[in-house]
């Protein structure tokens, strides 16, 4: 149990490419779903926490308006790099965890290695 | 201020038994999580601690002292696949996760 999904897995565009990002929990619900960012031989960045029907919270100094976070449902978020540049060339993860289990742990994707040439 | 403190990187050999320390300063304190993450890959749930002892998992065993603010991840019988890197990652007091800068460990045949 506890699968999530998160698609695309690699994404190669050009520069000022809009990118989403899908992120699904597969066998149960997740009221709560978070956006990580890794740069390469570094640790896991937040970038934002996606709640279920509201506006996601932004960790300091991720832009709002770059990365567009919805979750439209118990079982889907999105993040959308807009006008994606190469320095946001990164592996973006989601992580889901099973609403109103606050003591289980996170589930990842797979992420998505994102590269802006 | 949060802080989490794991070593950045150590080298095991295969066949033999080693000790990842994690070492944390949050504001509150509601369970710590060691994640196993291969290069490339994304993290995968290895362990949860939310009350002082050990808990152990085949392999690998994880300690927890609160009032100490440490932990550990033990990992016998290395095999080459267990080369990654350990996440130690603590949820506080808002039930987000504060994540360590992690440990890469190399195991040598």
């Amino acid at each position: 149990g506890a699968v999530v999904s998160q698609h695309p897995s690699r994404v190669i565009c050009k520069s000022g490419t809009s990118v989403k990002i899908e992120c699904r929990s597969l066998d149960f619900q997740a009221t709560t779903m978070f956006w990580y960012r890794q740069f390469p031989k570094q640790s896991l960045m937040l970038m934002a926490t996606s709640n279920e029907g509201s506006k996601a919270t932004y960790e300091q100094g991720v832009e709002k308006d770059k990365f567009l976070i919805n979750h439209a449902s118990l079982t889907l978020s999105t993040l959308t790099v807009t006008s994606a540049h190469p320095e946001d060339s990164s592996f973006y993860i989601c992580s889901a965890r099973d609403s109103g289990q606050e003591s289980q742990p996170q589930h990842f994707g797979d992420g998505t290695r994102l590269s802006i040439l | 201020g949060q802080n989490i403190d794991q070593p950045t990187e150590m080298t095991a050999t295969e066949g033999a038994i080693v000790q990842i320390n994690c070492t944390y300063q949050t504001s509150g304190f509601n369970g710590l999580f060691w994640y196993q993450q291969h290069a490339g890959e994304a993290p995968t749930f290895l362990s949860y601690n939310v009350l002082d002892g050990l808990e152990e998992k085949g392999r690998f065993s994880s300690f927890l002292s609160r009032s100490k603010g440490y932990s550990y991840l033990l990992l016998k019988e290395l095999q080459m696949k267990d080369s990654a890197s350990y996440l130690c990652a603590v949820k506080g007091s808002n039930y987000q996760l504060i994540w360590g800068a992690g440990t890469k460990l190399i195991i040598k045949p």
